[in-house]
């Protein structure tokens, strides 16, 4: 089994609906984020979390909301979903203290928005 | 503010090939460096990582890279390339002592036979 599992792998959407990923992890990891892959683009950063109490914004974090219900668990909302919000997600884990910034990357999730 | 240029977006080469995949990055302290591998329909894994120490070095299926402070850059090899390396690479680079990671834009690696 992964140690980081996203769900859904595969969405597809309408204009204006609410979604939300979710992300676990088995690997006892503080930290928790979530990018955004875009072709020419690379991986942007969207939220971060440093433990359960900590949420912080990333450099798009503009129309996105997340969660992080407990050590293991980070969602992603999008409350309104629009279609430039059409990407491949990765939630990703790294180590808390001794962190060297080695990140721990889900399979990502598609999301297709009409 | 910190950022990685990866020159080129694409790399095409013939099976059994050596290729080089060029990152510059822009930074005034010290910094962590990183490859990480994207094979279709997959996460990104870390290939190699460059904390300190040695300027070259060596990764997972035979990639390496070295490390030039003086030209801020950190390009990955591979002196024989295999059709199962064809796969998207991301270099990435962390400020010491900051949280965030940055990566750069991403070169497809297409190997033909």
């Amino acid at each position: 089994d992964a140690d980081v599992t996203q769900t859904p792998r595969n969405r597809i959407t309408k204009t204006g609906k609410r979604i939300m990923l979710e992300c676990s992890q088995t690997k006892g990891h503080d930290r928790m984020y979530w990018y955004r892959q875009d072709p020419g683009l690379g991986l942007r950063l969207i939220y971060y979390s440093f433990d359960v109490k900590d949420i912080n914004k990333g450099e798009i974090s503009d129309g996105y909301s997340v969660s992080r219900q407990a050590q293991a668990k980070f969602s992603l909302s999008l409350e309104s979903a629009i279609p430039n919000q059409t990407a491949l997600y990765f939630c990703a884990t790294s180590l808390g203290q001794a962190n060297t910034g080695e990140l721990f990357f889900g399979e990502g999730s598609r999301l297709t928005v009409l | 503010a910190q950022s990685v240029t990866q020159l080129d977006s694409q790399v095409p080469v013939f099976e059994e090939a050596p290729v080089e995949l060029r990152c510059n990055y822009s930074s005034s302290v010290s910094v962590y460096l990183f490859w990480y591998v994207q094979y279709p329909n997959q996460g990104l894994q870390l290939l190699l990582k460059y904390l300190s120490g040695s300027t070259l070095v060596k990764g997972i299926n035979g990639f390496e890279a070295e490390f030039n402070k003086s030209q801020t850059s950190f390009h990955l090899r591979k002196p024989s390339v295999h059709i199962s390396d064809t796969a998207e690479y991301f270099c990435a680079v962390k400020k010491t002592g900051f949280q965030k990671l940055v990566f750069g834009t991403g070169t497809r690696l297409l190997v033909s036979p």
